[in-house]
């Protein structure tokens, strides 16, 4: 059983495009990350969201946790080629330990 | 951040060897984490690693098909024993640095079993 359900799966969009992804859980999550992941390297940590309702910005990305910390969403305004990878979100439920639960990832490519 | 090497970067192997992943941080850790990266699908906990004691697996993986070795606070070793081709994945150490949780991960050993 998948605890975070990534969407899309799959994101292909022009240069300049605006787009969102979001990562969704029945569970309630006591914080959550995103990462991103290019061909042959590990994934990167782009953010942590702890509080509920909290929005976080990264340049040209927004991330926004879920009031009931079920949820998160990450927005990219004006997308470059640059942003093209896999973009996972990762939590900790308050009694998974020290495992914390992937989604599958959004697979995005930006093209010029 | 942490600089993490893992070794191999990728490795084509056969049925039924063995195959041992190198993962060198450039400062002590306290715990150090294995994951499986299998196509399409995502990132799943192997095994925690703490230095001075065995390791601590998650559930569907066990010692004799991935022993895994930390014999000090900087280095680990994951060893995948007698691969079959559902063992092809992208291995991936990782640290956690702070107290917020966060993760940082090697570049990942990308193992194909034929």
């Amino acid at each position: 059983t998948q605890l975070l359900e990534q969407s899309p799966q799959f994101l292909s969009i022009q240069e300049g495009e605006n787009l969102t992804v979001y990562c969704n859980s029945s569970s309630v999550f006591s914080s959550l990350q995103w990462y991103r992941q290019e061909p042959g390297e590990g994934p990167v940590l782009l953010v942590t969201v702890v509080t509920g309702g909290e929005v976080k910005k990264l340049k040209r990305l927004t991330f926004q946790f879920g009031d009931a910390r079920k949820d998160s969403s990450l927005h990219i305004t004006a997308a470059q080629p640059g942003d093209t990878g896999l973009y996972l979100c990762a939590g900790r439920t308050w009694n998974s330990g020290y495992a914390l639960n992937f989604g599958k990832g959004t697979s995005l490519l930006v093209t010029p | 951040s942490a600089v993490i090497s893992q070794k191999p970067s990728r490795d084509i192997c056969q049925r039924g060897t063995s195959l041992t992943i190198q993962c060198q941080v450039d400062s002590q850790v306290t715990m150090m984490f294995w994951y499986r990266q299998q196509p399409g699908q995502s990132l799943t906990l192997i095994a925690t690693a703490n230095q001075g004691s065995e390791a601590t697996y998650e559930s569907g993986f066990v010692i004799d098909k991935f022993p895994i070795s930390r014999p000090n606070l900087t280095f680990s070793t994951l060893t995948v024993s007698n691969m079959s081709p559902e063992d092809s994945s992208i291995y991936l150490c990782s640290v956690e640095r702070g107290n917020t949780g966060e993760l940082f991960f090697g570049e990942g050993s990308r193992l194909t079993v034929l």
